[in-house]
């Protein structure tokens, strides 16, 4: 397993358009999270799925954002009608439900490179 | 809400000397704190955590202070070698999975 894959690595898109984004997670984790990434900011989370069940959606930025997890595998993240301030960098986490020693117990998320979008 | 801070945007250490990368929070309800280091074009890395009922935990050259009186942590880098350039994040858990994070704090290490 090569980690969390995340495609495509950078979107460039007008105003207006529809964009979607793939994560593919480690395969052994069954929780799977979004965050999105603005300049000079840390990660602002946004969903979280546990399998194919969303947990937690309440703070996706708006009703133009949705998620989908639908086998419990990969996942898709869709922004539409795009705006200039949806321009971020689109990150993806996975985790397992075991933690142990070397964590001190915490769910430690691991991300994917990320997938850059610029609204025009 | 930024329950997480992160107030200083930068540090700039020499090789071999000791960095110090400091985070602030706000909810007491924490109950793990991690940081994690980004190289650019790359999705953050887990570093090192430490439990809310713990006040230290080392690995290697890295150490975490815990100081939940002051709802204060901080990264102790010993020593500082250039490839430790990068910007660290600060987070911290909710319910050990909502993970909120700090603004980030690029370190450089100069040769």
């Amino acid at each position: 397993d090569t980690g969390v894959s995340q495609d495509p690595r950078h979107k460039i898109t007008k105003r207006g358009q529809n964009v979607t984004f793939r994560c593919d997670p480690i395969s052994e984790h069954n929780r799977l999270y979004w965050y999105r990434q603005t300049l000079g900011q840390g990660p602002e989370f946004l969903t979280y799925f546990q399998n194919e069940a969303q947990l937690e959606k309440s703070r996706l930025l708006s009703d133009r954002f949705s998620a989908e997890r639908p086998k419990g595998s990969f996942s898709t993240l869709e922004i539409q009608r795009t705006e200039q301030g949806d321009s971020a960098m689109y990150l993806c986490a996975s985790s397992s439900p075991k933690t142990d020693t070397t964590t001190s117990g915490a769910n430690v998320l691991t991300f994917g490179a990320g997938s850059r979008l610029t609204v025009l | 809400d930024q329950q997480v801070k992160q107030n200083s945007p930068s540090l700039s250490v020499q090789e071999g000397r000791i960095s110090i990368l400091n985070c602030d929070y706000t909810n007491s309800m924490f109950d793990y704190f991690l940081w994690y280091k980004k190289y650019p074009a790359e999705g953050p890395t887990f570093l090192i955590s430490i439990s809310s009922i713990k006040d230290k935990n080392e690995d290697g050259r890295f150490t975490v202070f815990l100081n939940k009186s002051a709802k204060h942590l901080s990264l102790h880098i010993v020593p500082s070698q250039p490839g430790d350039s990068a910007v660290y994040f600060c987070a911290a858990l909710f319910n050990n999975n909502d993970m909120r994070f700090g603004a980030g704090t690029r370190l450089t290490v100069k040769p």
